[in-house]
């Protein structure tokens, strides 16, 4: 079946350009969440939606950054003034519901979208 | 805050042995650990869980390892093939068991 699909798959920026980054989760599935692997880390936790409910936004690093899910399926990550420092690759998984590991669901990842700004 | 590091960032071993990676942790508050394989170009995903009532999980040739007082776990893959070749993602999800907090990764070769 269809995974968790990401677009575009790389993104050059120059810096100052605002960028929008597409999420296609799982179909059905409830929870979305994004996180941003900067080179040589582990992906950090920006953001977890629930259906169209943004729960938690407390890893969004500044107010430039901004999601949505409007439907509760396809979601946006949109980076305003974009900077160097923004550059990493920026994943997005789905989880079938909102309790995910206590349940021993997992989180499925896309293959991201790799982000450089110039 | 609980905290996830993986201090080796790489690991080569020959194909049929064992490959063991390592993981530690700061708060000993935790409901799961999770391990995940990444290949270039390709999301994480998912391969085996540990909760924080068990000391051993195990799936085919993976299999984790938890020492709650040391807090430390490990992923024992045995036998090591070469398609296992990846970057290793240990991760915590716990409280509201929803966020996943990663290490760095360890990136594993296994040699043929």
């Amino acid at each position: 079946g269809a995974g968790v699909s990401q677009s575009p798959r790389y993104k050059v920026a120059k810096r100052g350009q605002d960028v929008a980054l597409r999420c296609d989760p799982i179909s059905g599935h409830v929870s979305l969440f994004w996180y941003q692997q900067a080179l040589g880390q582990g992906p950090e936790f920006l953001t977890y939606f629930q259906n169209e409910a943004q729960l938690d936004k407390s890893g969004l690093p500044s107010d430039r950054f901004f999601a949505e899910r409007p439907e509760g399926s396809v979601s946006t990550l949109k980076i305003q003034r974009t900077q160097q420092e923004d550059s990493a690759v920026y994943l997005c998984a789905s989880s079938l519901s909102g309790t995910s590991v206590k349940y021993q669901e997992t989180q499925y990842f896309g293959p991201g979208t790799r982000l450089l700004v110039l | 805050d609980q905290q996830v590091k993986q201090n080796s960032p790489s690991l080569s071993v020959q194909e049929g042995r064992i490959s063991i990676l390592n993981c530690d942790y700061t708060n000993s508050m935790f409901d799961y650990f999770l391990w995940y394989k990444k290949y270039p170009a390709e999301g994480p995903t998912f391969l085996i869980s540990i909760s924080s009532i068990k000391d051993k999980n195990e799936d085919g040739r993976f299999t984790v390892f938890l020492n709650k007082s040391a807090k430390h776990l490990s992923l024992h893959i045995v036998p090591s093939q070469p398609g296992d070749s990846a970057v290793y993602f240990c991760a915590y999800a716990g409280g509201s068991n929803y966020k996943l907090t990663f290490g760095k990764g360890t990136l594993l070769t296994v040699n043929p």
